[in-house]
């Protein structure tokens, strides 16, 4: 997929433990952007970042999550105290500046399970 | 609020035969559609895309089609290939650019019998 990597691929939590999932976009890419999937659902958007900026996080829940893009190394999406909730599937997309959503690279995903 | 919706969680079809995966959508001020392909532990790709100043956009044994005024889209893929089995997702947006204004479907998933 395109060279955007996430990882780790699984990862398993217990309640009330800290999630980190990681994103480095494709070289060349300054756009990311955070999905997730839940279970039965569409992809739905949660945050686009660029480098050591936030621009739109009107889909991340209030409390408990964050993300940041710094200027050197990956995006992280950072859950803090993870509820049951909050298993599903994290994906990361990057694209070019001003580049269309046909330019969006997906990478494979985060499977976060939380038991 | 689902704004995006494939009704149809799941499509089987014969080799050869033409696979036809539906999308439904509410919001009138959507201008962009697109449809991207998933494989297991892959993340979704660009399939094609169409703006809503035409109905059809066609490429190679992908097509697209667009009714505004039923405010539904249809991907059409002939002649259907193994390879081709995959989740399927719709998605729109007001604009052509901006990820952070990209609304999905749940998806279809192809299973294309050989």
């Amino acid at each position: 997929n395109a060279g955007v990597m996430q990882n780790p691929r699984h990862l398993v939590r217990r309640r009330g433990q800290e999630a980190r999932l990681r994103c480095s976009p494709m070289k060349g890419h300054s756009h990311v952007y955070w999905y997730r999937q839940l279970p039965e659902e569409g992809l739905k958007f949660m945050v686009y970042l660029q480098k050591e900026n936030i621009i739109d996080e009107s889909g991340m829940p209030k409390e408990r999550f964050s993300a940041e893009f710094p200027k050197e190394g990956p995006s992280i999406l950072r859950i803090q105290q993870v509820v049951r909730g909050d298993s599903a599937a994290y994906f990361c997309a990057s694209s070019p500046p001003e580049g269309t959503n046909e330019k969006l690279f997906f990478g494979s995903g985060t499977q976060l399970s939380v038991l | 609020d689902q704004q995006v919706k494939q009704n149809s969680p799941s499509l089987s079809v014969q080799e050869g035969r033409i696979s036809i995966l539906n999308c439904d959508y509410t919001n009138s001020m959507f201008d962009y559609f697109l449809w991207y392909k998933k494989y297991p532990a892959e993340g979704p790709t660009f399939l094609i895309s169409i703006s809503s100043i035409k109905d059809k956009n066609e490429d190679g044994r992908f097509t697209v089609f667009l009714n505004k005024s039923a405010k539904h889209l249809s991907l059409h893929i002939v002649p259907s290939q193994p390879g081709d089995s995959a989740v399927y997702f719709c998605a729109a947006s007001v604009v052509v650019t901006g990820a952070n204004n990209l609304f999905f479907g749940t998806g279809t998933r192809l299973t294309v019998i050989p």
